[in-house]
Formats: structure tokens, C-alpha cells, sequence
């Protein structure tokens, strides 16, 4: 499956401890993107990478929040101290973007549902 | 409010039907217009992808309208399946900077149930 990854699919942790997703875009993707979405809404942007630099992040990403490319390659989004507005559905998703093309198809991952009580 | 709004909420029709789902935005400036269906508990999986300049685009059963003078858009599902059923969220993005965030703005979706 050469499609976007994402480990794991779903975790339930306490409230106050860390958790940590994994992200494998598309091989020859240079743009990754995390998500989050709750249930009955859409996904909201969280933050974005070209190759390994993290160029924007949301003021929905709190300091708790902290997200690595390190090689360009996968990411990880881990949180720390988990509180119960933490549980959603959290979405990655990578892209191919070159300064030529005007719309960028953006490939999704299957998500990682968090579960935090 | 949302720059992206879609109606109807939920949707319910029968399985052979024809159905027509709505995309209002207020994104400026407007570089595309995507529908993506997503299953419950999986990722969105694109459908369509238009650019200003574009005012239709099938792909199958699926086929998406666009009006940027109104900015509105329309998705037409063709003899609907039981595996239709999903949600089906609008997506717009401004125009991009070079190397730049898409920013991509999300509706809140339209769940479609097919029954048989």
C-alpha cells in the first residue's frame, strides 16, 4: 500500500498522560499536514511541513502540541498531558507541491482516533 | 462564522435515487474547490478538484459543479449505492503562495445514508 499511514489507528489514554502518532506520508511527498476533527465537523488544520520544516502551525496547536518531520520523511505528533478536549479524530495528510502547479491533491491518512478519559 | 457552508446537514434517500449536494464558501481569494467523501471512522478520499476556471468535473457517479461569480458549488451523485452513504465535505482553497500552507478551509459536511 503506497498510500498515506498512519500509526495507530486508535488509542485511549488517561487524562494528564503523553500520547504519540506517526505519520508516513506518500514517498515522494515534500508537504505534510496534521488535522484534527471532532465529531460532526470537518477537519481543522493543526500544523504543516515542507520537507522537515515546520513553516505554519494553528493557535489550535497549544504548547502541549509539538510536531517533528525530522528527516523529511514520516512525522510525529505527540501530546503531552492529555486532557478530554483532546479526544478527536487526528488526520494526516501529505501532498507534492512544486511552485508550477496550482492545485495540490491532498492524500489522507485513515486517521488516529484519540480517546482520552 | 464558517467561510464554507453546506446543506443539507443529513440526507436520506433511497438506494437507485439521484441527490444533489450543496457548498456555499466566502473564501477570497479562491484558488479551488475539492469534494472529498469520507467513510465513517476513515480519512477524506478526494472526488474532485476545480479551479476557478472550471465549472464542472465528473468523476463517475459523482459530478461537481462550480460558480465562482456566486460562489457556490453543487455535487450530483448519480443512481446512488448503499456504499454512498458517508459524509461528503466541501473544501476551498485561497489562492497559494509560492511553497505556501494551502490553508484549506473544510465545510462541516453533508452526511448522505443510502438505504435499500
Amino acid at each position: 500500500d503506497t498510500g498515506v499511514s498512519q500509526d495507530p489507528r486508535h488509542k485511549i489514554t488517561k487524562r494528564g498522560q503523553n500520547v504519540t502518532f506517526r505519520c508516513d506520508p506518500i514517498s515522494e511527498h515534500n508537504r505534510l499536514y496534521w488535522y484534527r476533527q471532532t465529531l460532526g465537523q470537518g477537519p481543522e488544520f493543526l500544523t504543516y511541513f515542507q520537507n522537515e520544516a515546520q513553516l505554519e502551525k494553528s493557535r489550535l496547536l497549544s504548547d502541549r502540541f509539538s510536531a517533528e518531520r525530522p528527516k523529511g520523511s514520516f512525522s510525529t505528533l505527540e501530546i503531552q498531558r492529555t486532557e478530554q478536549g483532546d479526544s478527536a479524530m487526528y488526520l494526516c495528510a501529505s501532498s507534492q507541491g512544486t511552485q508550477s502547479v496550482i492545485s495540490y491533491e491532498q492524500y489522507f491518512g485513515p486517521g488516529t482516533r484519540l480517546t482520552v478519559t | 462564522k464558517n467561510q464554507v457552508e453546506q446543506s443539507p446537514q443529513s440526507l436520506i434517500i433511497l438506494e437507485g435515487k439521484n441527490c444533489t449536494l450543496q457548498c456555499n464558501y466566502t473564501v477570497s481569494p479562491f484558488s479551488n474547490l475539492r469534494w472529498y467523501k469520507q467513510d465513517t471512522g476513515r480519512g477524506p478520499v478526494s472526488l474532485t478538484i476545480m479551479t476557478f476556471s472550471e465549472n464542472t468535473k465528473s468523476n463517475g457517479r459523482y459530478t461537481a459543479t462550480l460558480d465562482a461569480d456566486t460562489k457556490q458549488s453543487s455535487l450530483h451523485i448519480t443512481a446512488s449505492q448503499l456504499s454512498d452513504s458517508a459524509s461528503y465535505i466541501c473544501v476551498v482553497s485561497p489562492r497559494p503562495e509560492n511553497f505556501g500552507n494551502e490553508k484549506l478551509t473544510f465545510g462541516t459536511g453533508t452526511r448522505l445514508t443510502i438505504i435499500p
